[in-house]
């Protein structure tokens, strides 16, 4: 069973640093064709694509948020990591974990975790 | 990159079938046969319904259906249910991106 589990800060100060750590079971990020990303959501608002890492350690970002991201695979411990600079107030939103198995569309999401910046 | 075009809501009696359109361009929607559907209630994570413009993951009523004409993706909801009211979003490959969602519609049952 895949399933995918965000953590990390509910609150973050602007301009800081904004960490999320996904952690996955039920699959290895090892497997030909996957790959896991990340969607945020601000509050009553619509999804936004942010980044995707894959098997091979391919990295897509969002072009309009390329310059503040990075997405880190760590095999060994089944986790994908996203590091967000310079966090604005219209940076929050509900950021979702997805998994993406050899087509463009994104067929298992995480329960979600609502970061919040504000000072 | 914009996001996909959706109308804001689209209302339907029990029983009825509806339809959302997606709006894209020829970089996006029209030049690619990788538009997929998600359906979000209110609080919980969205869920795949249809990708790769036509197709139905497993588990998926057949209620849902997908097709593609030009530019313009659509979703078709027949013999709409009380359990069918929620949001649903588009998504799509893009040259560019390589990934855009649409801006949402939001479905009621009446």
């Amino acid at each position: 069973q895949i399933t995918l589990k965000e953590s990390g800060p509910t609150l973050v100060k602007p301009t800081q640093t904004l960490t999320l750590t996904c952690t996955l079971s039920g699959f290895s990020l090892s497997t030909t064709g996957v790959g896991v990303g990340w969607i945020r959501q601000p509050p009553g608002k619509a999804l936004e694509w942010v980044a995707l890492v894959y098997w091979d350690d391919d990295k897509r970002y969002s072009p309009s948020l390329k310059s503040r991201l990075t997405i880190t695979r760590d095999t060994s411990r089944n986790q994908v990591v996203l590091t967000m600079s310079n966090m604005d107030p219209v940076d929050t939103a509900t950021y979702y974990c997805v998994h993406s198995h050899g087509s463009y569309d994104f067929d298992y999401w995480g329960q979600g975790t609502l970061v919040t910046i504000s000072s | 990159q914009s996001a996909l075009t959706q109308p804001a809501s689209v209302s339907g009696s029990p029983g009825q079938s509806i339809t959302i359109s997606c709006t894209g361009t020829r970089s996006d929607v029209g030049g690619y046969n990788f538009v997929s559907w998600y359906q979000q209630h209110p609080g919980k994570a969205p869920k795949l319904m249809i990708y790769d413009v036509s197709n139905r993951p497993s588990g998926v009523s057949n209620r849902f259906s997908g097709s593609k004409s030009g530019n313009t993706a659509s979703l078709t909801i027949s013999g709409l249910q009380a359990e069918d009211e929620a949001d649903y979003y588009c998504s799509s490959y893009t040259s560019s991106s390589p990934y855009v969602f649409g801006t949402g519609t939001k479905v009621t049952v009446l």
